[in-house]
């Protein structure tokens, strides 16, 4: 079975520090994807970043980008210069063909002022 | 852009009742899906549908049926609920295989 895990259940940093959120997944898969979503407070799940498994470079999105370990079966997130909307829960997710995702238990995390 | 449309944003059901989570998109897409949100936890898969017709079960199907006559409708039914079903329900659609999946607002449902 597929498996998503989230070591940190919280985090918290001051505004425009850099903070990186793990994450470690396993699949028997060897072409697949990998997520990161956003969920604030409205509880609207967002779309940060997402990488392909069957690409070397890591994927990078502004602010927010991934270390991607594939032999290590590691996908963590970094998001530079943090800001006060970077709060929310932050769940990762492995793509199980057709779109179907399974979602690790989260990390909440707080950008303090 | 509407994109994903979840009704009604709240419910509160009694045990035994029965009701349907309705879930519209109008993006065209033919990947659409049910998940649900435990408190505190992430999302676990209820059922998926890869187009008009065509429904499969997810990781968590127990308790809960779906139909998917058109492209844009994707229905969810709970027969009986019971409080294990308080949760909130999570539609989402895709264009393809590969493509990303646009959620809906959620469905916040409280089964007492």
């Amino acid at each position: 079975a597929q498996t998503v895990t989230q070591s940190q259940p919280e985090m918290s940093v001051q505004e425009a520090e850099t903070v990186t959120l793990s994450c470690t997944y396993d699949t028997s898969e060897s072409n697949y994807y990998l997520f990161w979503y956003k969920q604030p407070p409205s509880r609207q799940m967002i779309l940060v970043i997402r990488q392909e498994a069957y690409k070397q470079q890591n994927a990078t999105e502004n602010r927010f980008s991934v270390n991607f370990q594939k032999a290590a079966k590691s996908f963590s997130l970094k998001i530079s210069d943090s800001q006060l909307g970077d709060t929310a829960m932050y769940f990762c997710a492995l793509e199980q063909g057709a779109q179907k995702l399974v979602f690790g238990q989260g990390t909440r995390l707080t950008i303090n002022p | 852009n509407a994109g994903v449309t979840q009704t009604p944003k709240f419910r509160i059901l009694k045990i035994g009742q029965s009701m349907t989570l309705q879930c519209t998109q109008d993006m065209n897409h033919n990947y659409m899906y049910w998940y649900r949100q435990d408190p505190g936890m992430g999302l676990k898969l209820i059922y998926y549908s890869v187009g008009a017709g065509i429904t499969d079960k997810g990781e968590v199907p127990n308790g809960y049926n779906v139909s998917r006559s058109t492209t844009e409708d994707f229905p969810l039914r709970l027969e009986l609920a019971a409080p294990s079903q308080t949760s909130v329900y999570f539609c989402a659609s895709s264009y393809s295989s590969r493509g990303e999946a646009f959620f809906g607002q959620g469905t916040r449902l409280t089964v007492v």
